[in-house]
């Protein structure tokens, strides 16, 4: 099974200033057809999540553009070029190009 | 829009059964792999099963393989999850999510989650 491991668990930020996410997985993400399934999820207190992004670096419909994903291989980062008070919550990265199992890093708690 | 509802979720004993349902609209319901994550209080995100779009094909996690059972209905654009034998370590907020294979590839929506718990 693919292992994807987030770094930090706890992030603390400030408003307005830029933001980083880690994200490492056990083998590549590289899938047969070239790919990379990587997406990246954000989880508001109290709510479902929703995802930010999907193969490695593109943004969803209505995903704001301080959001950006990006990394290779075994290494990814979701970045926040400013963060904003709404950006509060808990950040899942996700394989999907390696399965059974999906996989999912164990998330990073963001908060001011 | 598409909704994916979550319903079932109970207080039950260790070693009884629960049946979840998951009711999708707003899609072409029969198009679509879905899947079942769960999330244990305070917990991270963990994948249960999957059902592709007809049906063919099945997978689940190691943790529920052989106690879980996941089926469609595509006439009532339903997905169901079976849990038999249920243990204390499988309390957790159950979601559906879809699996886009289109353009954006990959577990897009979720629904709101229905909470199990299993306890004596």
């Amino acid at each position: 099974d693919v292992v994807m491991t987030q770094s930090p668990l706890s992030l603390p930020v400030t408003l307005g200033q830029p933001a980083s996410i880690s994200c490492r997985s056990s083998q590549s993400l590289v899938a047969s057809d070239g790919s990379t399934y990587l997406s990246w999820f954000q989880q508001r207190p109290g709510h479902s999540p929703r995802r930010l992004i999907y193969k490695l670096s593109y943004r969803d419909s209505g995903v704001p553009d301080r959001f950006s994903g990006s990394g290779s291989g075994t290494d990814f980062t979701l970045k926040i070029s400013r963060v904003e008070a709404e950006d509060v919550g808990i950040y899942y990265c996700m394989q999907g190009s390696h399965w059974p199992p999906w996989t999912f890093g164990q998330g990073t708690k963001v908060e001011i | 829009q598409v909704q994916l509802v979550e319903s079932g979720g109970d207080v039950v004993q260790p070693g009884r059964s629960l049946r979840l349902s998951c009711a999708a609209s707003g899609f072409s319901f029969s198009s679509y792999v879905i899947h079942w994550v769960r999330q244990a209080p305070g917990k991270g995100l963990e994948w249960v099963a999957v059902i592709w779009n007809d049906g063919s094909n099945k997978y689940y996690a190691d943790s529920v393989k052989g106690r879980f059972t996941i089926s469609r209905d595509n006439s009532k654009s339903t997905l169901y999850l079976e849990m038999n034998s249920l243990r204390v370590e499988d309390t957790a907020v159950y979601y559906c999510a879809r699996e886009n294979i289109g353009t954006a590839p990959g577990i897009d929506y979720w629904g709101q989650g229905t909470l199990v718990t299993v306890s004596s």
